[in-house]
C-alpha cells in the first residue's frame, strides 16, 4: 500500500502560468481532500471531492482554482494564472468514508513556488 | 465556525524531558481530534485519534487525552528524545462537515 501519492513534490512556476497539482488518494479509498499551508501559516481546508463530485468547496478560492476527481485517474487541483501568492504547500488526504472514523491519510505534499 | 488553537507555538526543551502540548477548540461537536507530525519540508503523520466518544489513546510514548465538553486535548510526550523535534498540529473534524480544521502548531526542538 503505497500510501497517499502526490506529484510533482516541487513544482516551479512563473507568474501566469498553469500548475496541475496531482493526488492518487490510498487503495480502496474514495474520498478526497485537499489543503493548502501558506508559509507560516497553518493547514486550510480547500476541497472535498469523492469520484466525480464536488462535495464541498468551500475553502477554494473563487477564482483560477478549480478541482476534479474523475472515474479513472488522481485528483487535480488546478491553479490558471498563478501569482505569488500562490506560493505555498498543497496537501492532499484521502479516507475510505465520509467522517472516516479511521482519520484521514496525508500525501506528502507538492510545494508550488511561483516566480 | 470551528477555530482551533496550540499553545504554546514553540517549545524547546532538553533531551529527556516529559512534554504535554495543548490544543483547544471552541466548538465541541466533533467527530474526532487527530494529532499529527510534521517535519520541515515534510508531509503530516498521523500520531494519533481521539473518536468523540474516547478520553485518551496511547502510542508508545505518546498519549493524547480529549475532554470534549471543556473543548480541549492535550499530547503527552514521556522521555523527549531529539528525534522528537518537530511541529506537532491538533485537527478537529466536526459532525457538521468533513473537513479537519487544524491548529496552528507547536514547534517542538529537543535539545541533546
Amino acid at each position: 500500500n503505497a500510501g497517499v501519492m502526490q506529484n510533482p513534490r516541487h513544482l516551479v512556476r512563473r507568474r501566469g502560468q498553469e500548475a496541475r497539482l496531482r493526488c492518487s488518494p490510498m487503495k480502496g479509498h474514495s474520498h478526497v481532500y485537499w489543503y493548502r499551508q501558506l508559509p507560516e501559516e497553518g493547514l486550510k481546508f480547500m476541497v472535498y471531492l469523492q469520484k466525480e463530485n464536488i462535495i464541498d468547496e468551500s475553502g477554494m478560492p473563487k477564482e483560477r482554482f478549480s478541482a476534479e476527481f474523475p472515474k479513472e485517474g488522481p485528483s487535480i487541483l488546478r491553479i490558471q494564472q498563478v501569482v505569488r501568492g500562490d506560493s505555498a504547500a498543497y496537501f492532499c488526504a484521502s479516507s475510505p468514508l465520509d467522517r472516516s472514523p479511521y482519520g484521514y491519510t496525508f500525501g506528502s505534499g507538492t510545494r508550488l513556488t511561483v516566480v | 465556525k470551528q477555530e482551533v488553537t496550540q499553545i504554546p507555538a514553540a517549545l524547546s526543551v532538553p533531551e529527556g524531558e516529559n512534554l504535554v502540548l495543548n490544543c483547544s477548540f471552541t466548538d465541541s461537536a466533533i467527530y474526532n481530534l487527530q494529532w499529527f507530525r510534521q517535519d520541515p519540508g515534510k508531509g503530516l503523520t498521523s500520531l494519533l485519534l481521539i473518536q468523540s466518544s474516547q478520553r485518551e489513546q496511547t502510542s508508545g510514548r505518546l498519549n493524547a487525552s480529549l475532554d470534549k465538553s471543556s473543548g480541549r486535548s492535550t499530547l503527552y510526550i514521556a522521555a523527549s528524545q531529539p528525534g522528537d523535534s518537530a511541529t506537532y498540529l491538533c485537527a478537529v473534524s466536526n459532525n457538521a462537515g468533513n473537513m479537519l480544521t487544524f491548529g496552528g502548531g507547536t514547534r517542538l526542538m529537543v535539545k541533546p
